[in-house]
């Protein structure tokens, strides 16, 4: 499974787009992105998933270059109740034996 | 309607006994998980059943016993309870067959062992 990297945490004010950037160097031709979200004392929230190029829901959009070695989740005019961890996976999520592997994630911290 | 629903929400017990988590999900997906998450925030897959079939057994000690009697529920059992169990439980579901693979969590459990 390809390892993922990303900052520790972030601080954003609201109103502001928040950009926050996965490292997956070792990333498989047949992995995909994924991005969860999961708020304080609540389970994990699906926000977004990709292959290539970029991806955009109501919620966020995800930016993946062409190497794939890295992605960007970009959360447009946050506010306070994006305060969160995000997390950044990576997996073949047709082949059978996927499972969702967690890392750290990034907290986000969105102030007035 | 909740999508995933655990219970308990809270669970306080003592050291060596035995206990269960129960979890029901109502999206009709095919599979379902057992996650634990825990002081350091950390959050790891423990079991998956597909169909009733177990598919994920991650290495858990073998106190703990994943039971699915149909598609929509998956439990858990631990027995002889350590402090070192205690943790956040999640139960998620995903539709694998057709689906987006896209995971629903449950709020959690949270267990503390005294």
């Amino acid at each position: 499974l390809a390892k993922t990297t990303q900052p520790i945490s972030m601080d954003s004010y609201e109103g502001q787009e928040v950009n926050i950037t996965c490292s997956h160097n070792n990333i498989a031709t047949n992995d995909y992105i994924t991005w969860y979200q999961q708020f304080p004392s609540q389970g994990p929230r699906f926000i977004i998933q990709g292959y290539k190029t970029k991806v955009t829901n109501e919620v966020a959009s995800l930016f993946i270059p062409a190497d794939r070695k890295s992605s960007t989740l970009s959360l447009p005019r946050v506010s306070l109740s994006d305060t969160a961890v995000y997390y950044c996976l990576v997996g073949d999520i047709h082949d059978s034996s996927y499972k969702l592997i967690f890392g750290s994630g990034t907290r986000l911290l969105v102030r007035p | 309607d909740t999508a995933v629903s655990q219970t308990p929400k809270y669970l306080v017990t003592q050291m060596g006994n035995d206990k269960s988590i129960k979890c029901e999900q109502n999206l009709g997906h095919d599979t379902m998980y057992w996650y634990k998450q825990d002081s350091k925030k950390f959050l790891k897959i423990m079991f998956s059943y597909n169909n009733k079939e177990l598919i994920i057994n991650e290495t858990v000690p073998n106190r703990f016993s994943p039971k699915s009697p149909d598609k929509a529920h998956l439990n858990l059992h631990i027995n002889s309870l350590e402090l070192g169990d205690s943790a956040v439980y999640f139960c998620a579901s995903s539709q694998r067959e057709g689906g987006t693979y896209e995971q629903y969590f449950g709020p959690g459990t949270r267990l503390t062992v005294t």
